[in-house]
C-alpha cells in the first residue's frame, strides 16, 4: 500500500546525542515536510523539501538538519544543539509543489532521558 | 507574521450534540484552508476550502470558508464518541511551496 512510513515510533535520546528520524514515502511525491507537535501549540514546520537535493528551513529549524538525497526519503537529525527536543515529530508529503493536501506519517515520539 | 488561530482549544460534549469549531487566519497570500482530524498519530485529511460560501460536506461533517471574515468553521452534527480527536486547521499562504501554517488545534471529547 502507498503511504508514508516513519521510524522509529518511539525514540529516547541522551543529553548531547544526535539522533536521526526516518521518513520514507512511496507515493512518488515531490514535496516532503517535517513538523514538530507540542501540546497546545499545533504543528510547527521544521524543514521542507520541494525536490531532491534541495531543502529549506521552516519556522523552527535551529538544532535540526535534514537531507534529501532520494525522492522517497527525507530523514531528520535532531542535534545536540536542539535544547528542548522532547516532542512528537510528524513527517508529511504532498504530490507536487503547490499541491496543498499533505499526507502524514504516524509520527515519532522523541524523549530526552 | 502569518498565523492561524483556532477556538475553542478544547471542548467536551455528549453524544448527539452538534459542535462548531472555529479557525481564523492572517496570511499574506491565501491559497487554501485545510481541516485535518488527528485521533492518535497521523492527521487525516478532511476538507480543503478555496472558495468563500461553498460548504463542503462529508457525512455529519461540514465546513465553510468566509474569505471576507478570514475564517472557517467546521460543523459536526449528531456527534459520536468516534469523533473524539484533535481537529487541526491549516492554511496555505505560501508562494507555491505547499507550506502549511497550522493552528493550535481543538481537542474535542465526545462523552457517551
Amino acid at each position: 500500500d502507498g503511504g508514508i512510513t516513519q521510524s522509529p515510533k518511539y525514540l529516547f535520546r541522551k543529553e548531547g546525542q544526535n539522533v536521526t528520524l526516518s521518513c520514507e514515502q512511496n507515493l512518488n511525491h515531490d514535496a516532503m515536510y517535517w513538523y514538530r507537535q507540542d501540546p497546545g501549540q499545533g504543528l510547527r514546520l521544521i524543514y521542507y523539501s520541494q525536490i531532491v537535493n534541495d531543502f529549506q528551513k521552516g519556522d523552527i529549524a535551529e538544532g535540526y538538519s535534514v537531507s534529501r538525497e532520494k525522492k522517497e526519503s527525507f530523514p531528520l537529525t535532531v542535534t545536540s544543539a536542539q535544547k528542548n527536543p522532547t516532542a512528537f515529530y510528524l513527517c508529511a508529503s504532498s504530490a507536487k509543489v503547490g499541491s496543498t493536501e499533505a499526507f502524514f506519517g504516524q509520527g515519532t515520539r522523541l524523549t530526552v532521558v | 507574521e502569518d498565523k492561524v488561530v483556532q477556538s475553542p482549544l478544547s471542548l467536551v460534549v455528549h453524544e448527539g450534540d452538534t459542535v462548531t469549531l472555529n479557525c481564523s487566519y492572517e496570511v499574506t497570500n491565501f491559497r487554501s484552508l485545510l481541516w485535518y482530524k488527528q485521533e492518535k498519530k497521523a492527521p487525516t485529511f478532511l476538507f480543503m476550502l478555496t472558495s468563500s460560501g461553498i460548504e463542503k460536506k462529508s457525512g455529519r461533517l461540514g465546513s465553510i470558508l468566509d474569505k471576507k471574515e478570514l475564517s472557517s468553521i467546521l460543523n459536526i452534527t449528531a456527534t459520536q464518541t468516534g469523533d473524539s480527536a484533535i481537529y487541526l486547521c491549516a492554511v496555505d499562504g505560501s508562494s507555491n511551496t505547499g507550506k502549511l501554517i497550522f493552528g493550535q488545534g481543538t481537542t474535542l471529547q465526545v462523552k457517551p
